[in-house]
């Protein structure tokens, strides 16, 4: 089955500096990979995908992803980290069934 | 959460009895899944379907029963057999471009 991994529980970063949130996958096949936000008590929102092509992605809310084939990995970076980014981030591949297999999620605190 | 829309928000239960979990979509969207998420644990994956009167079991469908007689809808029952099912439940659609698109939840609280 096609995972992922996140390897961090909590990142945090200080408002206005760069952050990244890892991810790990392990697919057979060509990778289709996103990377979704959970505020509290809410739903997953939806921040980009990479399904083929450039490796590196741009989402929503500034964010942006690198598509790493070597490492099998795709990394969620922002240039400048806001107060505001602080929430659950996940990344998950899809499946075979087109159902999504979720990393366990990263926290991340941007502190002011 | 726009286009989803899954009710109630809070629901509380007694052990041994069936509960129901609204799910409903107004995207135009042939698949449809439900997800469990609990702490530190990720969502895991409970049923999906991708057509009407179709749907495939998860990762964790034991205790849980689906039906999808509509398009726009897709009700989850958390059956008296399942262990433990106090958690925060998602339903997710999705259309051709691959993502899925979330519901706002619903915290289900089995006592």
């Amino acid at each position: 089955a096609q995972s992922v991994a996140q390897p961090e529980d909590q990142v945090n970063v200080a408002e206005g500096n760069p952050l990244t949130v890892k991810c790990t996958y392990s697919v057979s096949g060509n990778p289709y990979l996103f990377w979704y936000v959970q505020y509290p008590n809410r739903g997953l929102q939806f921040l980009l995908k990479y399904i083929t092509g450039d490796n590196l992605v741009k989402g929503s809310y500034g964010f942006e992803a690198e598509f790493n084939k070597s490492q099998t990995s795709f990394h969620l970076k922002k240039p400048s980290a806001l107060v505001s980014d602080s929430a659950l981030y996940f990344c998950a591949v899809r499946d075979a069934g087109y159902a999504l297999n979720f990393g366990k999620g990263t926290s991340l605190l941007v502190t002011p | 959460d726009g286009g989803i829309t899954q009710s109630p928000k809070y629901l509380f239960r007694k052990e041994g009895q069936n509960v129901t979990l609204s799910c409903e979509q107004n995207l135009n969207h042939d698949a449809m899944y439900w997800y469990r998420q609990d702490p530190g644990q990720g969502l895991r994956l409970i049923y999906y379907s991708q057509i009407v009167n179709d749907f495939q079991k998860g990762d964790i469908a034991e205790g849980y029963s689906v039906s999808r007689e509509k398009k726009e809808s897709f009700p989850l029952t958390v059956t008296s057999a399942q262990k433990n099912p106090t958690a925060f439940y998602l339903c997710a659609s999705s259309g051709q471009g691959n993502e899925q698109y979330f519901g706002p939840g619903t915290r289900l609280t089995v006592t």
